[in-house]
């Protein structure tokens, strides 16, 4: 089975772009769909970005997705940063047997 | 409204049994995929186990032999069957339904929390 690693942590002010990545360890990254979830303390996740690409209706498009073949990972981006994107984001994709793989999560600290 | 409801966590001892449930509204769970992800304090996301729509099951392989997926297509409603639970099984339990092919998680439950301690 492939892992998803992702950092610990970012931060980042308010109004500004933050990037948060996503590496698979083995087997390609476009070989099968990346989801991203925030989840805020308390709180269930919630779907910000599926399939790659594809924003939720609710999700402002604030929020973007994306994949690199070269360097194996996608990246989930939040342009014009406002308070309430603090959470923390998790990466999530699945294998051939449909279970599923999560990264580890990030700490977005929006400060 | 698509929505999902667990319950049945609590305090277990360490050994103990315990099973949580799902009540699923706005579709039907005998035709969907379904999972249980968990999610121990303080740390991420673990995929626990799946069944799909034609009854086959799937777990991860720190609950195999131990926990057991199952669903009740008249009551609509998902089931996870702990045994020899352990101090790392403590964690906030989702139940969500997984679409197969494109690997999405939608919707999730509030989670249910189950300690095992003594």
């Amino acid at each position: 089975n492939f892992m998803l690693t992702q950092p610990h942590s970012v931060s980042e002010s308010p109004g500004k772009t933050v990037t948060i990545s996503c590496t698979r360890s083995s087997g390609s990254i476009a070989s099968n769909y990346v989801q991203w979830y925030q989840q805020r303390p308390g709180s269930s996740p919630t779907t910000v970005i599926y399939e790659d690409n594809q924003r939720p209706s609710g999700v402002p498009d604030r929020f973007s997705g994306s994949i690199d073949s070269s360097s194996n990972s996608a990246s989930l981006t939040i342009s014009g940063l406002k308070t309430e994107d603090e959470a923390d984001y998790y990466c999530q994709s699945y294998d051939s047997s449909n279970h599923g793989v999560f990264g580890g999560g990030t700490k977005l600290t929006v400060l | 409204e698509v929505q999902l409801v667990e319950s049945g966590g609590g305090l277990i001892q360490p050994g103990g049994s315990l099973r949580l449930s799902c009540a699923a509204s706005g579709f039907t769970v005998s035709s969907n995929y379904m999972s249980w992800v968990r999610q121990a304090p303080g740390k991420g996301l673990e995929w626990v186990s799946v069944i799909y729509s034609g009854g086959s099951t799937y777990y991860a392989d720190s609950v195999k032999g131990r926990f057991t997926i199952s669903r009740d297509n008249s009551k609509n409603t998902l089931y996870l069957q702990m045994n020899s639970l352990r101090a790392e099984d403590t964690a906030v339990y989702y139940c969500a339904r997984y679409v197969a092919g494109l690997g999405r998680f939608d919707p999730w439950g509030q989670g249910t929390l189950v300690t095992v301690s003594s």
